[in-house]
């Protein structure tokens, strides 16, 4: 059975660096073509991607946030970290991350969803 | 890059069908065959509906649909039951392993 729960502190203050770790299990992404990326949905708002990471350690993210953004692995524990640096309210939102497909036999899905996680950014 | 455009609400009775349109560019929907539909009910996280413009995961019921032409993508739901009653986002490939959603559709089932 294929799961993702994302954690992460519940309130952030203005200027501060979010940590946001996503623990999967079901899958591995050393020794297969599965990535993880990480969506973000503010209350009332839609989705937004955000960032991805395979089986290399290269990131790849959103052109409006890559400057904010970083995104790595540790194989070892299944897990993906994502750091967001320079909060603001407006980063206030539901973060998930989600399992999807990669290299040729991508079929673009985000198939499988954490439940999320609600990050508050106030000072 | 901007959200894919998508209707802000669209709403039918029980057993009709509605089809709720995602429109992108030449850069993105126009591109690639890597198009996606999501259902979120309230509080929940979304759910993959469609993928690949119009294959749909096991367990989804044949009453969704998916197609494109052009630059817009669109899902269909035929039969329309109370339980459909969500929000539905698009989603594209945009290119070198990033992607875009849509800006989201309220469905209602009146």
């Amino acid at each position: 059975q294929v799961t993702l729960r994302e954690s992460g502190p519940a309130l952030v203050k203005p200027t501060q660096t979010l940590t946001l770790t996503c623990s999967f299990s079901g899958f591995s992404l050393s020794a297969s073509d599965m990535c993880v990326s990480w969506i973000r949905q503010p209350p009332g708002k839609a989705l937004e991607w955000l960032a991805l990471i395979g089986k290399n350690d290269d990131g790849y993210y959103s052109t409006s946030l890559r400057a904010r953004l970083a995104i790595s692995k540790d194989t070892s524990k299944n897990q993906v970290v994502l750091t967001m640096t320079n909060m603001d309210p407006v980063d206030t939102a539901t973060y998930y991350c989600a399992r999807i497909r990669g290299g040729s036999s991508s079929d673009g899905a985000f198939d499988i969803w954490g439940q999320g996680t609600m990050i508050t950014v106030s000072s | 890059q901007s959200a894919l455009t998508q209707p802000a609400s669209v709403s039918g009775s029980p057993g009709q069908s509605i089809t709720i349109s995602c429109t992108g560019t030449s850069s993105d929907v126009g591109s690639y065959n890597f198009v996606s539909w999501y259902q979120q009910h309230p509080g929940k996280a979304p759910k993959l509906m469609i993928y690949e413009i119009t294959k749909r995961p096991s367990g989804v019921s044949n009453r969704f649909s998916g197609s494109k032409s052009g630059n817009t993508a669109s899902l269909t739901i035929s039969g329309l039951q109370a339980e459909d009653e969500a929000d539905y986002y698009c989603c594209s490939y945009l290119g070198s392993s990033t992607w875009v959603f849509g800006g989201g559709t309220k469905l209602t089932v009146l």
